[in-house]
């Protein structure tokens, strides 16, 4: 039963550390979401990866956020420095896209409190 | 850009009720429709999508949603709830092409009662 996996799944650290969550997408889908949830704004897209390039991070605070995917196994959300307002659940999806067709997997998410 | 309206934040049954939640988006193009749920503690899970095709969809636990595409919605049934199925469901829109985010609503938290 293929599943995203994600790390460390709890973070508790102080404001202005550094935070690298990591997720490790199912074999073999090309397309890699990053989402944040939070009890006030909901589930908010950050970024996402189709094929490994970047196609969108509009939904991402540019100073402190950045996200990669260094391979086809691994992407990577990273806040530099961290604040109390980036405490949330954050989740990553990984789908097959082609054309039209459009299917998300989410991972368990990783509880970030930001102290 | 595209949004998603939940009426309800908040639903209460008791177990046997019938449950339909609604969701309303506004995107004037073709679009793919998803209902999520997530159980206290755990990550969202698919429930059911509509791509194309017929538009009542049937998913899984005995959910289904019907796409009215004149009244921009897509809302969640089940004939009979259990207490099983307490959880939070988000609906989300995703455009037909060209664009593969997704975009949710705000959540409706079901409590079912024994």
């Amino acid at each position: 039963d293929a599943r995203v996996t994600q790390t460390p799944r709890d973070k508790v650290t102080e404001m202005g550390q550094e935070v690298t969550m990591r997720c490790q997408p199912i074999l073999g889908h090309n397309t890699v979401f990053w989402y944040r949830q939070t009890m006030m704004q909901g589930l908010e897209l950050l970024a996402y990866f189709r094929n490994r390039a970047p196609l969108d991070d509009s939904g991402m605070p540019k100073d402190r956020f950045s996200a990669e995917m260094p391979d086809a196994t691994l992407a990577t959300l990273k806040i530099q420095p961290s604040e109390p307002r980036d405490s949330a659940v954050y989740f990553c999806a990984s789908g097959l896209t082609t054309g039209s067709y459009n299917e998300q997997f989410f991972g368990p998410g990783t509880r970030l409190t930001v102290l | 850009a595209q949004s998603v309206s939940q009426h309800n934040h908040h639903v209460i049954l008791s177990e046997a009720a019938s449950l339909e939640l609604g969701c309303n988006y506004s995107y004037g193009g073709t679009v793919n429709l998803f209902w999520y749920v997530q159980y206290p503690g755990q990550h969202l899970q698919l429930l059911l999508k509509y791509f194309s095709g017929d538009p009542l969809v049937k998913g899984i636990k005995g959910f289904e949603a019907e796409f009215i595409k004149s009244k921009f919605s897509f809302n969640l049934r089940k004939p009979s709830v259990q207490w099983s199925d307490t959880a939070e469901y988000f609906c989300a829109v995703s455009p037909g092409a060209g664009s593969y985010q997704l975009t949710f609503g705000k959540g409706t938290k079901l409590s079912v009662i024994p």
